[in-house]
C-alpha cells in the first residue's frame, strides 16, 4: 500500500500547455508539500498545506497553483508550461512538525 | 531565507571506511533537524528526526548528533558498506514563522567503492 503516491510518474508535454500532477496519501497526515527538484538534486520547497490551508508560498510562478480538495490530496496545476518547468517534483507529506513522506516523483519534461 | 548547509558536497570512501558529514542551520527559532537518506531513482526517507540540543540518535551503523546552540548536526557511518552509497540530506524545521516550512540542504553525495 503506497502511503504517498503521485501520478503520473512521467509527464512530457509541449510548451504552453496546462498540466496537473495528483497527490494522495492514505497515512492521515494533516501537512502536504510540494518540493522541485533542481538540476543539482536540490529540493526547494515550493508549497506547503496544513488542514487543507495553504501555509507556505515559496515565491514560485502564480502559473502554479496548488489545490487541496482534502487532507489527504494536494495536486499541483501548471498553465502554460515554459522549457524552465521541466525537472522533478516531489509530493510529501507529514504530520504538524514531523517527518516527511515522500512520493516517487513526477518527472516533467517540457519540449 | 532559512540557510541550511551540508558540507562536504560529496565524498568518495573505501569500504569499510568511517565517515561524517556535517549540517549548518540557523540557531535561533529552532524546532526540529531531520536526516534523510536518498538513494538514486528512489525517493528520499527520514532516517532520524532530532529536537532537542545534545541529542544523540543511532540506527545501525549510523548515528547522529545535534548542537542546536551553535547550529549543527553531524551524520556518522562507521564501516561504510556500498549499500550506503546515496545522498543525505539534512532538513532543518523552524519554530514560527514559517511552520511547516521543513527546508532542505544542498545533501551529501556518498560513494562507498569496493
Amino acid at each position: 500500500d503506497t502511503a504517498v503516491s503521485q501520478t503520473p510518474k512521467y509527464l512530457v508535454t509541449q510548451m504552453g500547455n496546462d498540466k496537473s500532477i495528483k497527490c494522495e496519501q492514505n497515512l492521515g497526515h494533516d501537512t502536504m508539500y510540494w518540493y522541485k527538484q533542481d538540476s543539482k538534486k536540490f529540493l526547494k520547497i515550493m508549497f506547503s498545506y496544513n488542514n487543507k490551508e495553504l501555509i507556505i508560498n515559496e515565491t514560485v510562478p502564480n502559473r502554479f497553483s496548488p489545490k487541496s480538495p482534502d487532507k489527504a490530496h494536494l495536486n499541483l496545476h501548471i498553465n502554460s508550461l515554459e522549457l524552465g518547468d521541466s525537472a522533478v517534483y516531489f509530493c510529501a507529506s507529514s504530520r504538524t512538525l514531523g517527518e516527511a513522506f515522500f512520493g516517487q516523483g513526477t518527472r516533467l519534461t517540457v519540449v | 531565507i532559512l540557510n541550511v548547509e551540508q558540507s562536504p558536497q560529496s565524498l568518495h570512501v573505501q569500504e569499510g571506511d568511517s565517515t561524517n558529514f556535517t549540517c549548518s542551520f540557523p540557531s535561533s527559532n529552532f524546532y526540529a533537524l531531520h536526516w534523510y537518506r536518498w538513494e538514486t531513482a528512489k525517493s528520499p526517507e527520514a532516517l532520524f528526526v532530532m529536537t532537542l540540543n545534545g541529542d544523540e540518535k543511532k540506527k545501525g551503523r549510523i548515528s547522529a548528533t545535534l548542537n542546536t546552540k551553535e547550529g549543527y548536526s553531524y551524520l556518522y557511518i562507521k564501516g561504510s558498506q556500498p549499500e550506503d552509497s546515496a545522498t543525505y540530506l539534512c532538513a532543518f524545521l523552524p519554530l514560527t514563522g514559517g511552520g511547516n516550512k521543513l527546508t532542505f540542504g544542498t545533501g551529501t553525495q556518498l560513494k562507498v567503492e569496493l
